[in-house]
Formats: structure tokens, C-alpha cells, sequence
């Protein structure tokens, strides 16, 4: 069966560490993944998108990389700060047939620590 | 605020009862979606639009549940005798047709069933 799995266990760092979530996915071929933030309470807000033939991409303090191969998704927070603190969710795209479908993980709690 | 608005944010109605969300999406995207979403999950699709037009139904959605777009820009979404399992964050999202397949969401209906 089709399935996403983040980071078991919610995550704890150190302010200015970089945090590192994984997005593994087991019997999925997606054309496109992506990364949201959301915080309690709100709706997701969409930060990057990397596709299938890309293996990385770069936003400001956001790194996200993509092994098809694999079947992995890492994305990563460089210096850390306490405003980064929310749930992170990872998204498939492509799937299926269906172009524009996402299928969420279950998220990734963060928290930073001053 | 040019972002995705819904109303109500907040529903509480006893099993059985009808409920009726709306979503506004950003003027320009002629692409929205209806996910679902509890506690410590990920958003779950539901169903999308492009225009007036339903393009896709999640198999889970049971018939109870009936979405709308009349004229190709808000949305409705419909659940009818409410039963205690439809407790969720109800979020809609839209997107910008061919340019992008990041989702832009709203702050989220949170339904209660008594």
C-alpha cells in the first residue's frame, strides 16, 4: 500500500543548529514533492517544490533534496530560530494519473529552543 | 486580504444535522481543492475544481459529502446527517492553473459533531 512516513518523533534543536526532516515514501511514483509549514490552528503554507529530475533546491535558510531512487525527501532549516518552531508536512504530487492531487505525510513537529 | 478565506472558521452541530462551508479562493486561481484534517495528520484530499468543473473525488468521500463551485470561483461543501466521525479541520486551497502546483490555503473550517 501507498505510504508517506516523516519523522516518527517530533524534533527538538538548538537555536542557530540546522534541523533536518526526512520524507520517506514507500509505492509512490510523484511527479513533484513538497514542503508546507503550518502552524496550530492554521492552514498549511507551501515553502518549496522540487520535482522529480531536480535533486536539489534552495530557498533563503530552506535546502530540500530528492532521491527518487531512494524514495526520500530531506529538508533542511540552516541556523535555526525559535520562529521556525511549527509542524512541517511533506507532499506528493503526480501520482497516479492525477496532476494535481497532494498527498500529505503526517508532519514533523519542530521546536527550536532558545 | 487577498489570501483563501473560509467561513465559518469555527461549526458545532449535533449528529444528524446538515452543515454547509464556503470557500473563497484567490481571484485568480481557477484551481480548488477540499481537503480534510485531524488531529496529528496531514491534510486528506477530498475533492478539486478547475473552474466549475469537480475534476477529481477522493474514493473516501462518502456520498454524504457534496462540493460545489457554481460559477467557477467560491466553493461550497456540503456534509449532510452529520455523524461524530466528521469532527475534522475542513481546509480549502487553490492554485494558479498551469503556472504552479504550490497550493495557497485558507485558514481551515474546524467542524464539531456532538
Amino acid at each position: 500500500s501507498q505510504k508517506i512516513e516523516q519523522n516518527s518523533e517530533a524534533l527538538n534543536i538548538q537555536e542557530g543548529k540546522t534541523a533536518t526532516l526526512t520524507c520517506n515514501y514507500t509505492n509512490y511514483s510523484p511527479a513533484y514533492l513538497q514542503w508546507y509549514r503550518q502552524d496550530p490552528g492554521r492552514g498549511p503554507v507551501f515553502l518549496l517544490l522540487i520535482r522529480e529530475n531536480e535533486k536539489e533546491k534552495r530557498k533563503e535558510r530552506l535546502k530540500v533534496t530528492f532521491d527518487t531512487t531512494l524514495k526520500q525527501s530531506l529538508f533542511h532549516i540552516t541556523a535555526s530560530q525559535p520562529a521556525d518552531s511549527a509542524t512541517y508536512l511533506c507532499a506528493l504530487g503526480g501520482s497516479s494519473g492525477s496532476a494535481r492531487q497532494l498527498t500529505f505525510g503526517s508532519g514533523t513537529q519542530l521546536t527550536v529552543l532558545p | 486580504d487577498t489570501g483563501v478565506s473560509q467561513d465559518p472558521r469555527h461549526k458545532i452541530t449535533k449528529r444528524g444535522q446538515n452543515v454547509t462551508f464556503r470557500c473563497d479562493p484567490i481571484s485568480e486561481h481557477n484551481r480548488l481543492y477540499w481537503y480534510r484534517q485531524t488531529l496529528g495528520q496531514g491534510p486528506e484530499f477530498l475533492t478539486y475544481f478547475q473552474n466549475e468543473a469537480q475534476l477529481e473525488k477522493s474514493r473516501l468521500l462518502s456520498d454524504r459529502f457534496s462540493a460545489e463551485r457554481p460559477k467557477g470561483s467560491f466553493s461550497t461543501l456540503e456534509i449532510q446527517r452529520t455523524e461524530q466521525g466528521d469532527s475534522a479541520m475542513y481546509l480549502c486551497a487553490s492554485s494558479l492553473g498551469n503556472r504552479g502546483y504550490e497550493q495557497y490555503f485558507g485558514p481551515g473550517t474546524r467542524l464539531t459533531v456532538t
